[in-house]
């Protein structure tokens, strides 16, 4: 079947605009990651979803991040009134449950002029 | 001081030489210890699941977990060019699924 799929691949905004950010996990899997990785850097978790909700929303930078799920499968990573500093690729994973194997896709490469 | 601390090479190896890639970790508390292969514009790929203390094997890889130490490796034998890539550890403790991950280290394997 298919795996996680991220869109789009990439994204050039500019500062202090607002983009959005769409992961579509794996068919079934209740759990849903985002992670942001900066260049040389491992990836730095953001928020993890249980089904609906955020159940821990502790590595969300600011309150310019903010993630929904509303129906328990596609997610989107929302930030707003972007800065360069947010350039970085936001990856997405997904779970068939809590603690399991997460299965990653291939990133949003964020560029923010 | 980071959490996770991993050497970000480059490791560059010859072709069948077994190779060594390490993380050591300040929190005591991380019960769950994962190894995952990233190819260059890719989404990390999952090699070695591995939860609390000890040794697992899968084909050409072995992942230990030394908690005494905070210590955990990773072993490839026989290695391949295909192996080339970057390896990231991640672990994360009991009753939170908030993953840490290393910088990662990149591996190059020469033909």
């Amino acid at each position: 079947g298919a795996g996680v799929s991220q869109t789009p691949s990439n994204k050039v905004t500019e500062k202090g605009k607002y983009v959005e950010l769409r992961c579509d996990p794996i068919s079934g899997h209740t759990a849903l990651y985002w992670y942001r990785q900066s260049l040389g850097q491992g990836p730095e978790f953001l928020i993890y979803f249980q089904g609906t909700g955020a159940a821990d929303d502790s590595g969300l930078p600011n309150d310019r991040f903010f993630a929904v799920r509303p129906e328990g499968s596609v997610s989107t990573l929302k930030i707003q009134r972007t800065e360069r500093g947010d350039s970085a690729v936001y990856l997405c994973a997904s779970s068939g449950g809590r603690g399991e194997t997460q299965y990653f896709g291939p990133g949003t490469r964020l560029l923010v002029l | 001081q980071k959490e996770v601390e991993q050497d970000p090479g480059p490791l560059s190896v010859p072709e069948g030489a077994i190779v060594s890639l390490n993380c050591t970790y300040s929190n005591s508390a991380f019960q769950y210890f994962m190894w995952y292969r990233q190819y260059s514009r890719k989404g990390p790929e999952l090699l070695m699941y591995t939860y609390s203390s000890g040794n697992k094997e899968d084909g050409r890889f072995t992942a230990q977990v030394d908690k005494s130490s905070k210590y955990i490796s990773l072993f490839i034998r026989d290695s391949q060019p295909s192996d080339s890539a970057t390896y990231l550890c991640a672990m994360r403790p009991s009753g939170t699924y908030k993953y840490i991950f290393g910088t990662g280290t990149r591996l190059k394997v020469l033909a």
